[in-house]
């Protein structure tokens, strides 16, 4: 069974600092890892999809890399902004196996970032 | 432009009430979820349609339903609601194939009173 763990569980930096998010799984049997962004009462946006064959993806100030061997993906935000403050999640799409991609989910990583 | 819609935005029902929750697509896409997602839960997935074929997670109670009248549009019934499916009502879709992207809806927050 698939599981997703992201660190820290929350993060309170200054605006204009470069921050890393962590996110390992258990399964290197994925399909696609997906970073979202949540904010508070809203829907989930998505930030970035790495495939299964691609080491990394960048949109902006953001980069997500995927190591499936070792079973991370970290996100960098670069040059940290009070607007980035939200819930990130990690998601994991399982490989297709009947109709449809299984997501699990990360329990997502709390961002402030404080003027 | 808004992808994926979901209406109402807010939804208060009583109950024991029933209440129906609705989204639309205009990706044309052929995968279509429904997650409960509660307070600093992440979501889970209650059931999906790929095409017309519905699949129920089995976990998901009977008092939750849907419907898929056509592509564009899927329905989540709660047929009688209790205190506990008071929550956040994600829909998704997903084209299958590569890259095999969700896109989410903006979410129906569902107060029980």
């Amino acid at each position: 069974k698939q599981e997703v763990t992201q660190i820290p569980a929350a993060l309170s930096v200054p605006e204009g600092e470069n921050l890393v998010l962590n996110c390992s799984f258990t399964d290197s049997a994925i399909y696609n890892l997906q970073w979202f962004r949540q904010d508070p009462g809203k829907g989930l946006t998505s930030l970035l999809l790495i495939q299964s064959s691609q080491r990394e993806q960048t949109s902006g100030r953001l980069n997500a890399s995927l190591d499936k061997s070792s079973g991370r993906s970290t996100l960098y935000i670069a040059a940290s902004q009070p607007g980035d403050s939200a819930t990130y999640l990690c998601v994991i799409c399982a490989v297709i196996v009947v109709s449809y991609g299984k997501l699990t989910f990360g329990q997502g990583t709390i961002l402030t970032v404080h003027p | 432009d808004a992808m994926v819609i979901q209406n109402p935005r807010y939804q208060v029902t009583q109950f024991g009430k029933p209440v129906t929750l609705s989204c639309s697509q205009t990706l044309n896409h052929n995968v279509m979820y429904w997650y409960q997602q509660k307070s600093s839960q992440a979501p889970k997935l209650l059931f999906h349609y790929y095409d017309k074929d519905f699949n129920n997670e089995a976990d998901t109670p009977d008092n939750f339903q849907s419907r898929r009248p056509n592509t564009s549009f899927c329905f989540l019934d709660i047929r009688s609601p209790g205190l506990g499916d008071a929550a956040m009502y994600l829909c998704a879709t997903l084209q299958r194939g590569s890259p095999n992207e969700q896109f989410f809806g903006p979410g129906t927050r569902l107060t029980v009173l």
